[in-house]
């Protein structure tokens, strides 16, 4: 059972467009982390983000945790083929400290 | 390599048959994580050694899985008498000190039961 729910599944967008993937929870995360994973290769950390409220930004990449640290969204500026992959949240549960809790995943594909 | 390695990189089991699956660690990486992820899904939690102690295997789904680190770092993961419902990319990851540090992740061996 995951605890956290992505939206949407999937997307397909043109190069230039932006974007949005939001990363839900009804339980509260102490921490939350964003990966990017393709084909054939494990999962790499992107950013992990601590306190309610926080924003942080990677080149074209935002990354926002909710106020009450259930919920989280990823904003892509301008999105480059290269972005193309497999974006996933994950947390640790307050209660389950080493537990990695995964997102169902949001495949995004960028074309020229 | 610097990386986490992971072996076989795909496994065809026939249903009934036990497998091994062998994950390198980075070198020096006190905690390894074993993760399932099913197709289109994001990893599922298995479980988790600091050096050689597992500390957690609240994930592993039956008493048919089964994981060990003897030496603290090279790790197993053993699955018997493997169902068609065990086809998945088994990941593993590996962090500098316990579970609050970077995981690192490996390429994953898919195993597919036939």
């Amino acid at each position: 059972t995951q605890l956290l729910e992505q939206s949407p599944q999937f997307l397909s967008i043109q190069e230039g467009e932006n974007l949005t993937v939001y990363c839900n929870s009804s339980s509260v995360f102490s921490s939350l982390q964003w990966y990017r994973q393709e084909p054939g290769e494990g999962p790499v950390l992107l950013v992990t983000v601590v306190t309610g409220g926080e924003v942080k930004k990677l080149k074209r990449l935002t990354f926002q945790f909710g106020d009450a640290r259930k919920d989280s969204s990823l904003h892509i500026t301008a999105a480059q083929p290269g972005d193309t992959g497999l974006y996933l949240c994950a947390g640790f549960h307050t209660g389950t400290a080493s537990k990695l809790t995964f997102g169902t995943g949001t495949r995004l594909q960028v074309t020229l | 390599g610097a990386g986490v390695s992971q072996s076989p990189r795909y496994k065809v089991a026939k249903r009934g048959q036990d497998v091994a699956l062998r994950c390198d660690p980075i070198s020096g990486h006190v905690s390894l994580f074993w993760y399932q992820q099913a197709l289109g899904q994001g990893p599922e939690f298995l479980t988790y050694f600091q050096n050689e102690a597992q500390l957690d295997k609240s994930g592993l789904p039956s008493d048919r899985f089964f994981a060990e680190r003897p030496e603290g770092s090279v790790s197993t993961l053993k699955i018997q008498r493997t169902q068609q419902e065990d086809s998945a990319v088994y990941l593993c990851a590996s962090s500098f000190r316990d579970f609050s540090y970077e995981q690192y992740f490996g390429p994953g061996t898919r195993l597919t039961v036939t």
